[in-house]
């Protein structure tokens, strides 16, 4: 695999699941983002690891938990989501950073029920 | 001061048509202005980027115009074409720094054959 992979790539929950988001990035990279993408909303940064150390949390609701092992691994840990938390969730990375480009996943669609 | 402005929401364009999409920001602290290409089922991609000390950039049929007093930029897509049609969001950061990364909307481009 190259790139970013993230898995699955469609999940439905309802809303006492608990649930884990997938994110690999095969580049070498030491930056990792989560980011929500909404219908006609811009995308919205969720939380940064920069050498698997969070730096940022954009003010996301507890009921995301995010967790980064190693450099090349991020997840994102859902539990009593609600249903305006469907959306596409991205997963990213960059070589630094601070760094130009962000590669992006294809993302994990998530439906709420 | 955080948000990036984006028009036109949705575009039709026929095909060898010139495409335009807009940007407008108010942080003028942001120094790095890239373009993202995204595909139904994939996640967004680096398509084209430029800084504030150019008024132009060109990458085959992609150019940015960059007006640092207006504080706008603009994506223009010559002989556009079919495999062109997807979502397009310019972003805004400042230092490079990836947390600071803000998004636009998004424009949804459609090229007719």
């Amino acid at each position: 695999e190259t790139g970013v992979t993230q898995t699955p790539r469609h999940l439905v929950m309802g809303m006492t699941n608990k649930k884990s988001l997938k994110c690999e990035q095969h580049l070498g990279h030491n930056a990792m983002y989560w980011y929500k993408q909404s219908a006609k909303k811009p995308l919205e940064l969720m939380f940064v690891y920069n050498f698997k150390e969070q730096t940022e949390n954009n003010s996301v609701p507890s009921r995301f938990s995010p967790e980064c092992p190693n450099s090349s691994h991020l997840f994102l840990h859902l539990h009593t989501l609600q249903p305006e938390d469907s959306a596409l969730y991205l997963c990213a990375s960059s070589q630094f950073l601070r760094t130009d480009t962000q590669y992006f996943g294809p993302g994990t669609r998530l439906t709420v029920l | 001061q955080q948000q990036v402005k984006q028009s036109p929401q949705s575009l039709i364009v026929q095909k060898g048509g010139i495409s335009i999409i807009n940007c407008a920001y108010e942080n003028t602290a942001f120094d790095y202005f890239p373009w993202y290409q995204q595909f139904p089922g994939k996640g967004p991609a680096l398509l084209i980027a430029i800084r504030p000390d150019v008024s132009e950039k060109k990458e085959g049929r992609f150019t940015i115009s960059f007006n640092k007093s207006a504080k706008q930029f603009s994506l223009h897509i010559m002989d556009s074409q079919p495999g062109d049609s997807a979502t397009y969001f310019c972003a805004a950061s400042r230092d490079n720094y990836g947390q600071n990364f803000v998004f636009g909307p998004g424009t949804r481009l459609s090229v007719l054959p």
